[in-house]
């Protein structure tokens, strides 16, 4: 069956750590990819996305991703992270085969002062 | 500014009764989606549409149904509402054919059933 994994579903760390969030996906063919973050009580809002071109992608307030076709990975990295990046973060994937997106079960992140 | 809005923001309803969840969009997009949002589940979907008239099942679809009239809206109901559809209900948008484009998502509904 087709998903999409997300190995940590909470992560703790302090101000001015690296973060880097996995995520695999089993689908095979052409994918779109995208981070969606979830601040507390709100909406979901595009941090990046990936449909062609440089595998290396950045988005908003620092965070980049890279896709890395072979092993069916898009890693979500930011080198400093701050205490306002503390949120919900979610791994989605659109496949051609599917059609439709297809979310992680989210990595809740929280960034400690 | 275009946006994506829904109501009610929060919703306590009981067991047997109909609910319906309103999602308007102000984007003139054709695509539009229901997802819930469970812990551990990340968002499902529920169901969606590619243009007025046109509905579609996604992958958690049993007990709920959703009709679309006009391009700006798409109504969820919950024919009759269980414990189970206790959740946080979000709706979205796209703008290109097929929905393959980047999802535009509202707020959120927190449904209850008591």
């Amino acid at each position: 069956a087709q998903s999409v994994s997300q190995h940590n579903h909470h992560v703790i760390l302090s101000e001015a750590a690296s973060l880097e969030l996995g995520c695999n996906y089993s689908y095979g063919g052409t994918v779109n990819l995208f981070w969606y973050v979830q601040y507390p009580g709100q909406h979901l809002q595009l941090l990046l996305k990936y449909f062609s071109g440089d595998p290396l992608v950045k988005g908003i307030k620092g965070f980049e991703a890279e896709f890395i076709k072979s092993k069916f990975s898009f890693n979500l990295r930011k080198p400093s992270v701050q205490w306002s990046d503390t949120a919900e973060y979610f791994c989605a994937v659109k496949s051609s085969s599917w059609g439709k997106l297809q979310f992680g079960a989210g990595t809740q992140v929280v960034v400690t002062p | 500014d275009a946006e994506i809005t829904q109501s009610p923001r929060h919703k306590i309803t009981e067991t047997g009764r109909q609910v319906t969840l309103a999602c308007h969009q102000t984007w003139n997009h054709n695509n539009m989606f229901w997802y819930r949002q469970d812990l551990g589940h990340g968002l499902r979907l529920i169901h969606y549409s590619y243009g007025v008239q046109d509905t579609n099942k996604g992958e958690v679809s049993d007990g709920y149904s959703v009709s679309r009239s006009n391009t700006e809206d798409l109504p969820l109901t919950l024919e009759s509402a269980a414990s189970s559809q206790t959740s946080v209900y979000f709706c979205a948008s796209s703008g290109l054919a097929g929905g393959t484009d980047t999802q535009y998502f509202g707020p959120g509904t927190r449904l209850t059933v008591l």
